[in-house]
């Protein structure tokens, strides 16, 4: 069985403080891949990261950085220095070896607020 | 083409009337992927294609609903006698292989279906 929770279902921060979406996963693979993708207004849903399982290393890009602990089956996305144009739906999703698919949390809908 | 293209991008339809929506997936992608975004809810899988064939349907929600692709690129997701609930964004996506594997999946910007 496969799981993707994302807690926080809204989430609202005034503009260039620090926000961390949190993700927890469950799974019963050893060998799995974990993602988030950012969904605009427009609809259009805009992948951000993949990490699989084997890499626990933290990935900074930018403004985003992502903590990975297997430990604790979390996959945590932080935004540093938060803008307006982060305003979105942002998704965890799961895929298990040989899965054929992507399993996606329900969303956490951010707001900055200028 | 650049990325994954779907059309129509609004599409209004009457309870019982059947709609097509189609997916253009990235040039060189074998792996496309349907998905159903209901107002408020996440996203549900509908179907999977492997170049033409589709090794797993588990989540299209009636016999209402298919979905073909052919020459291994464009695909097409049909509902029949479309009900109120039908109303969604669905999502096209594809990937560089699919099966197995941890390849990115890259999505469309959806076609916004109401059914009045």
């Amino acid at each position: 069985a496969q799981k993707v929770t994302q807690a926080q279902t809204e989430i609202s921060v005034v503009e260039k403080e620090d926000v961390t979406l949190d993700c927890v996963y469950e799974t019963r693979d050893t060998t799995y891949y974990l993602f988030w993708y950012k969904q605009p207004p427009s609809g259009e849903l805009v992948f951000l990261i993949r990490r699989n399982s084997f890499d626990e290393q933290n990935e900074i890009s930018g403004r985003y950085s992502w903590n990975f602990q297997k430990s604790t089956s979390s996959f945590n996305f932080t935004i540093t220095a938060s803008q307006v144009v982060d305003s979105a739906v942002y998704f965890c999703a799961l895929r298990q070896t040989g899965a054929n698919n992507l399993f996606f949390g329900t969303g956490t809908r951010l707001t900055v607020i200028p | 083409g650049a990325g994954v293209s779907q059309s129509p991008s609004n599409k209004v339809t009457e309870k019982g009337k059947d709609v097509e929506l189609r997916c253009d997936p990235i040039s060189g992608h074998t792996a496309l992927y349907w998905y159903r975004q209901s107002l408020g809810q996440g996203l549900e899988f509908l179907i999977y294609f492997q170049g033409n064939s589709a090794p797993d349907k588990s989540g299209l929600p009636s016999d209402r609903f298919s979905a073909e692709r052919t020459g291994g690129s464009v695909s097409t997701l049909t509902i029949q006698r479309t009900q109120q609930e039908d109303s969604a964004v669905y999502l096209c996506a594809s990937s560089f292989n699919g099966h197995g594997t941890g390849n990115t999946i890259y999505f469309g910007e959806g076609s916004w279906l109401t059914v009045v």
